[in-house]
């Protein structure tokens, strides 16, 4: 099993439309969540951070399910320069490595 | 400020010849990363180095050298270029007690 899944997309939403995404992990020791946003060619960027139950940052907001071992990131209001690829990761145990999933690919439309 | 930095941008080499890409970084962060990033695929650690003089295997080292003389920089080698190296190369790099991880903008590698 994969440390870190998430559906692949491609997510394709009209602008001001709520979409939403899980990512689920493997180490169920694991205490802190990140969702990175990249966009096409270029570098992984962080967007959220997520101690405990969730995380809201504007139209962003992180869940955390520990109980089920899944994040969901959900954007409200969705945006056109929303589109781009979401990463969830998940820190591995030692030395500040990171796992990433393979991302979620958004799309918003005019 | 620059924050990480990666050279070269681009490149095509060819099959068996060699090459280096070099990462720096100017915000005094202790550990660096390189990763690959393939389409379909989530980023994967190649090496890292937890300080200056330190460098540890990642998940897919094979292939790969690494250095890092210096806290600002770290070193990708890569011996005898194979077309399975073709991909994107991210360094990364972070403070200590932290997972917040800077990346730089990457390399663009092609091995005919």
């Amino acid at each position: 099993r994969k440390e870190v899944e998430q559906d692949p997309g491609p997510f394709n939403v009209p602008e001001g439309a709520t979409v939403a995404f899980n990512c689920t992990y493997s180490n169920s020791a694991s205490q802190s969540f990140f969702w990175y946003r990249q966009d096409c060619r270029k570098e992984p960027k962080l967007l959220m951070s997520v101690y405990s139950s969730g995380n809201e940052d504007g139209r962003f907001t992180a869940q955390l399910n520990r109980a089920s071992q899944y994040i969901s990131l959900l954007i409200r209001d969705s945006k056109l320069s929303d589109s781009a690829t979401y990463l969830c990761v998940v820190p591995m145990s030692n030395d500040y490595k990171l796992s990433f999933g393979a991302g979620t690919t958004v799309t918003v439309r005019a | 400020n620059a924050g990480v930095t990666q050279t070269p941008k681009f490149r095509v080499l060819k099959t068996g010849q060699s090459m280096t890409l070099l990462c720096a970084q100017d915000m005094n962060h202790e550990y660096m990363y390189w990763y690959r990033q393939d389409p379909g695929m989530g980023l994967r650690l190649i090496h890292y180095s937890v300080g200056e003089g330190t460098t540890a295997k990642g998940e897919v080292p094979d292939g790969y050298n690494v250095s890092r003389l210096k806290k600002q920089n770290f070193l990708l080698g890569l011996e005898s270029a194979a077309p399975s190296q073709t991909s994107v190369y991210f360094c990364a790099s972070t403070l200590a007690d932290t997972d917040t991880q800077y990346f730089g903008p990457g390399t663009r590698l092609t091995v005919l």
